[in-house]
């Protein structure tokens, strides 16, 4: 299973842009990585997802490099209201033979202030 | 529709009760998982249904007790508990398509207090 390692938490002003690193050194060929965002008390809630090179979508971009060893979730000008956990995970969330061993690494608490 | 929806939201239970969390999904998802969060703590992964058979089962202690009745539905029986587990347990269900990995969707968990 690919471990993933991120910063513990980090802090940033309303308006500017954020840069999650998540490293995965041991990430294997089928593996997808897929961020999300977890408010307290609620479910986790999807960002974004990719594979290899750059995705974009609405809310966010992440950036991966050839190697996969690691990927860059950014968040542009963020507000209050993206203080929150953001988890990266490596794995496959579709359906094979045996079923998904899908964990939440510790997450980066993203603070971010006026 | 793209809701996992679990219930109760809230549930309160003595150590000799026995009670039933519920999770469902309309969007023909395959896959779902039980999760256990601790307060400032990551998801933990309880259990995985594939096609409705268990596939994972993280050595959860038998007190806990998962069953997928239908593709639509995902239920953890309880029975028993200790105060340690109470936690904010959280359902998640996915689905594969096409050669490409999917999103998990994830309800809002229910908070549980075992007293």
């Amino acid at each position: 299973l690919a471990k993933t390692t991120q910063p513990i938490s980090m802090d940033s002003y309303e308006g500017q842009e954020v840069n999650i690193t998540c490293s995965h050194n041991n990430i294997a060929t089928n593996d997808y990585i897929t961020w999300y965002q977890q408010f307290p008390s609620q479910g986790p809630r999807f960002i974004i997802q990719g594979y290899k090179t750059k995705v974009t979508n609405e809310v966010a971009s992440l950036f991966i490099p050839a190697d996969r060893k690691s990927s860059t979730l950014s968040l542009p000008r963020v507000s209050l209201s993206d203080t929150a956990v953001y988890y990266c995970l490596v794995g496959d969330w579709g359906i094979t033979g045996g079923g998904n061993k899908l964990t939440f690494g510790t997450g980066t608490q993203l603070k971010v202030e006026l | 529709d793209t809701e996992v929806t679990q219930t109760p939201k809230h549930l309160v239970m003595g150590m000799t009760n026995k009670k039933s969390l519920k999770c469902e999904q309309h969007m023909g998802h395959r896959a779902m998982y039980w999760y256990k969060q601790k307060a400032k703590k990551p998801p933990e992964l309880m259990f995985v249904y594939s096609y409705e058979k268990l596939s994972i089962n993280e050595s959860v202690p038998s007190r806990f007790s998962p069953e997928c009745p239908n593709s639509s539905l995902l239920n953890l029986h309880l029975h028993a508990l200790q105060p340690e587990d109470s936690a904010l347990y959280l359902c998640a269900s996915s689905q594969r398509g096409g050669g490409a990995s999917t999103e998990a969707f994830f309800g809002q968990g229910t908070r549980l207090t075992v007293v």
